[in-house]
């Protein structure tokens, strides 16, 4: 079975321009979550959605990000612009509920210069 | 106080060594507690969750004390692949709850 997709990999923008990273979660969970990764701040929670629906966005640090879940299937993690401060692994994860572990995407590296 | 708090190591040690990480959470309404592995490089993976009356899968115990808001993890016998950070994880109220420590960095010597 695929896990958790996320694309693409590695990403390096200049500061200003837009990012946008994609995630489709594993068939049949119902939460996906949003995270970003840094060595000072480790792995914070940025958002979820419970059944395409946004559930928690109080992680989300300013308005220059945006996240949209418009199927079961596939998410979007939107930045813009960027700034360098945003560099980070970000990391998409889902779940279904009753179970507690999170399954978690490979990451999307993040460079803004 | 952060909400979950970790020695971020690195602990260095043989292999054969038992090894012992610790956390401390704040949230005292915390339900559910976890230990996740991730590896250099790589996604973070669930390696066990944590019960109130302890738990063991091989050479991995877990120890929750509710009382000392204090969670464990006791690793046997280490092998050079358990060389990862690993994760101390405590669940709020809601599903989507998750906190997530800073992590221990363990490195397995040969």
């Amino acid at each position: 079975d695929a896990g958790v997709i996320q694309s693409p990999r590695h990403e390096v923008t200049e500061m200003g321009q837009e990012v946008t990273l994609r995630c489709k979660p594993i068939s049949g969970h119902d939460y996906l979550f949003w995270y970003r990764q840094t060595m000072m701040r480790g792995l914070e929670l940025l958002i979820y959605f419970n059944n395409n629906v946004p559930i928690d966005d109080s992680g989300m640090p300013e308005d220059r990000f945006s996240a949209k879940m418009p199927n079961a299937s596939f998410s979007t993690l939107k930045i813009q612009p960027s700034e360098p401060r945003d560099s980070a692994v970000y990391f998409c994860a889902s779940s279904f509920k009753g179970s507690y572990e999170q399954y978690f995407g490979p990451g999307t590296r993040l460079t803004v210069t | 106080r952060k909400e979950v708090e970790q020695d971020p190591g690195p602990f260095n040690v043989p292999e054969g060594a038992t090894v012992a990480f610790n956390c401390t959470y704040s949230n005292s309404a915390s339900q559910s507690f976890f230990w996740y592995r991730q590896d250099c490089r790589k996604e973070p993976k669930l390696l066990m969750s944590v019960y109130s009356s302890g738990n063991e899968d091989g050479r991995f115990t877990a120890q929750l004390n509710r009382a000392s808001q204090y969670i464990s993890l006791l690793i046997r016998d280490s092998k050079l692949s358990d060389s990862a950070t690993y994760l101390c994880v405590v669940r709020g109220g809601s599903q989507g709850n998750l906190i997530f420590g800073k992590g221990t960095k363990l490195s397995v010597k040969p």
